[in-house]
């Protein structure tokens, strides 16, 4: 199975900064990751699919990147209720995974 | 608006069975292939199973592979998870999601807990 690891764990940022999430595959996953938002008593949203594109209603802020093995989500400017885990997911082939999540808390 | 509505948690002995199921509403459920995801309590996301639009192909990760039987009643607008044999370390709360691929929509969870 393929797994995705995720840096850091844990991420300390203000609002109003820049937020850098990264996620790494043990194999390629070509194109075929997405990002995930849960909140605290929450199910998980989904952010961005298939690396880059934003899914229905995510505001611009979010982006995301990468190919292959390594992937980047963005969150250009924090607002406070972006506040919460983030996790990645690889639809690349069975059984789908999931990294182990990044905590974005408020410095 | 999509819904997504699990039942059947409950409290299950290690060893006892148990079946999940979610009621969908709000879209075309026989053509979409479904998910099932759980999260061990403050843990990560863990996927479980997927099956396809029409009943088949059915996926399962590893850990509950020969254990849990995911099914769908597309007249009822239901899918499910037959688990059996299950253990202390199948504790989470159990989602349904819309899709195989990236699920889009996701149901509020129902808890399972194995516990003697």
């Amino acid at each position: 199975e393929i797994v995705l690891t995720q840096s850091p764990a844990t991420l300390s940022l203000s609002p109003g900064e820049r937020a850098t999430l990264s996620c790494r595959a043990s194999q390629s996953v070509s194109s075929y990751l997405a990002w995930y938002q849960q909140k605290p008593g929450q199910s998980p949203r989904l952010l961005i699919v298939d690396a880059s594109s934003r899914a229905t209603g995510i505001p611009a802020r979010f982006s995301g990147s990468g190919s292959g093995t390594d992937f980047t989500l963005t969150i250009s400017s924090l607002e406070p209720e972006d506040f919460a885990v983030y996790y990645c997911h690889q639809r690349y082939n069975w059984p789908r995974t999931f990294g182990q999540g990044t905590k974005l808390e408020i410095k | 608006d999509v819904q997504l509505l699990e039942s059947g948690g409950d409290l299950v002995q290690p060893g006892g069975s148990l079946r999940l199921s979610c009621a969908a509403s709000g879209f075309h459920f026989s053509t979409y292939d479904m998910t099932w995801v759980r999260q061990a309590p403050g843990k990560g996301l863990d996927w479980v199973s997927g099956l396809g639009g029409g009943g088949g192909p059915t996926f399962y990760a590893d850990s509950v592979k020969g254990r849990f039987t995911i099914s769908r009643d597309n007249s009822r607008d239901t899918l499910y998870l037959q688990m059996n044999s299950l253990r202390a370390d199948d504790t989470a709360v159990y989602y349904c999601a819309r899709g195989v691929g990236h699920p889009d929509y996701w149901g509020q969870g129902t808890l399972v807990t194995v516990s003697s």
